[in-house]
């Protein structure tokens, strides 16, 4: 069974400092894999996927087949980070999503 | 284009009531999906529906049903609620291939 853990449910971050939000999942096949962002008073939505291998919003994830890691990063936080991120794995891109059960990410002045 | 919409935005039902919640999709998206979550929780796929029939279906029981119309627009059913009912249900939308985008949700609370 297809599974996302995100260890960490909160996660505080100074501006300008480094951030990662960890993701680790379970599939027997070759997924792809998500991240989402919600921020306050906002609908769920896609910040980026990585098939795209995109950078949106100067955050970057790299899907490691080894270590079955979708880790979220960025360099420099800044304060408009602040949201919920959740990370989700589906069988393509518009099969059903599994998320994890996300992590609440706040940047401090 | 106002995106996904959902109503009502909040609804509160008795145990063993029955509820409907409803989807728009967003213009041009023919593919649509309900999600259930729970407080504390990540969203949990319920179904998924296209061309008016359940493409795939979750881990939920028969109580949980949907419909997808001609225009796209999809309803979410729920009978016999139980407690464990209330969540924020969520619905998303998307045309083949492409991404997913949710609607607000509703939240539904059964006492």
């Amino acid at each position: 069974a297809q599974r996302v853990t995100q260890p960490e449910k909160l996660l505080s971050v100074f501006k300008g400092a480094p951030v990662e939000l960890k993701c680790n999942y379970s599939y027997s096949g070759s997924p792809e894999l998500f991240w989402y962002v919600q921020y306050s008073r906002q609908r769920l939505q896609l910040l980026l996927r990585h098939i795209s291998r995109e950078s949106i919003k100067g955050f970057t994830a790299d899907l490691n087949k080894g270590e079955t890691s979708f880790h979220l990063k960025k360099p420099f936080a800044q304060e408009e980070d602040s949201a919920m991120y959740y990370c989700a794995l589906s069988d393509s891109g518009n099969e059903k999503l599994t998320f994890g059960t996300g992590t609440r990410l706040t940047i401090i002045p | 284009d106002a995106g996904v919409t959902q109503s009502p935005t909040h609804l509160i039902k008795t145990r063993g009531q029955q509820v409907t919640l409803r989807c728009s999709p967003k213009s041009g998206h023919d593919t649509v999906s309900w999600y259930q979550q729970a407080l504390g929780q990540g969203p949990q796929f319920i179904f998924q529906y296209y061309e008016e029939e359940e493409r795939q279906r979750g881990n939920f029981p028969d109580r949980f049903s949907g419909h997808q119309f001609p225009n796209y627009s999809s309803e979410l059913n729920v009978n016999a609620l139980l407690l464990g009912d209330s969540a924020l249900y969520l619905c998303a939308s998307s045309s083949n291939l492409y991404e997913q985008y949710f609607g607000p949700g509703t939240r539904l609370t059964v006492t």
